[in-house]
C-alpha cells in the first residue's frame, strides 16, 4: 500500500492567490482529517470527515478555507485568498473508522509558503 | 477527552531504553491513551495505544499505572533514528471516529 499520498509536496504562492492542497487517503479507511502544524501553535486538526461526510469543522480557522470530500479516494483543502500567516505543513490523515482504537496514517505532508 | 501532561525534552543515550512519561490524571474509564511520534519533516507515526493493561509491539512498551493517571512509553533499545517528538494522547472511545488532539509532545533526543 502506497499509504495516505499528498500533493503538491511543496506550495509557494503569493498572498490573495487561491491554494488547493489535495489528499488520496488508504483504500478502505473511512475517515479522513487535515491537520496544520506551525511552529507556534503545533499540530491543530482542522476538519475531519466520516464516510466521505464532514463530520467536525470547528478547527477552520475562518470562511477562506475549505475542505471537500467528493468520494472515498479524495479530499482537497483550498485556501482562497490565501495570506502570509496560513503558511504552515498540512497534514492529512486517513483511519479505519469504526474501531475502536483505530490508528490514524498520516500523509507527508505539504509544506505551504503564501509571500 | 483528558489533558495530557508531558516533558518537554528527554536525552538518552543510544542503546539504552527510554522511559517517556505522561501524566493524564483526568483520564475516564472508557478512554485510550495513544502514542505517535514525529520525526523531523515527516508526519505523525502512530506507536502504541492502551485501555488499562500493558501492552507492547514491535516498537514499544506501554505501561499504564493500575489508577490510569499516568503511563509510560518504553523504547527498550533506543537508536538515533528514533530522536523524534513523542506525543501522548487521551480519547475516549465514545465515536467511532479517530479524532486526535496533539499537545506538545516530549522531543527525545537520542545521542551517540
Amino acid at each position: 500500500d502506497a499509504g495516505v499520498i499528498q500533493s503538491p509536496r511543496h506550495e509557494v504562492t503569493e498572498m490573495g492567490q487561491e491554494v488547493t492542497l489535495r489528499c488520496k487517503p488508504i483504500s478502505g479507511h473511512n475517515s479522513l482529517f487535515w491537520y496544520r502544524q506551525t511552529m507556534m501553535r503545533g499540530l491543530e486538526l482542522l476538519i475531519y470527515f466520516n464516510n466521505n461526510v464532514p463530520i467536525d469543522d470547528s478547527g477552520m480557522p475562518e470562511d477562506r478555507f475549505s475542505a471537500k470530500m467528493p468520494n472515498a479516494s479524495f479530499s482537497t483543502l483550498k485556501i482562497q485568498p490565501s495570506e502570509p500567516r496560513d503558511s504552515a505543513v498540512y497534514f492529512c490523515a486517513s483511519s479505519p473508522a469504526g474501531q475502536r482504537g483505530e490508528k490514524l496514517f498520516f500523509g507527508s505532508g505539504t509544506q505551504l509558503s503564501v509571500l | 477527552d483528558a489533558k495530557t501532561t508531558q516533558p518537554t525534552s528527554m536525552d538518552c543515550a543510544e542503546g539504552r531504553a527510554a522511559n517517556l512519561p505522561c501524566n493524564h490524571s483526568t483520564i475516564s474509564g472508557n478512554e485510550y491513551v495513544y502514542w505517535y511520534r514525529q520525526i523531523h519533516s515527516q508526519g505523525p507515526q502512530y506507536i502504541i495505544h492502551g485501555l488499562k493493561n500493558n501492552e507492547t509491539n514491535e516498537m514499544a512498551s506501554l505501561i499504564i499505572t493500575e489508577d490510569r493517571k499516568s503511563s509510560t512509553l518504553i523504547l527498550p533499545h533506543a537508536t538515533l533514528r528514533d530522536t523524534a517528538v513523542y506525543y501522548c494522547i487521551v480519547r475516549g472511545s465514545a465515536s467511532n471516529t479517530g479524532k486526535l488532539i496533539f499537545g506538545q509532545g516530549t522531543t527525545l533526543q537520542v545521542k551517540p
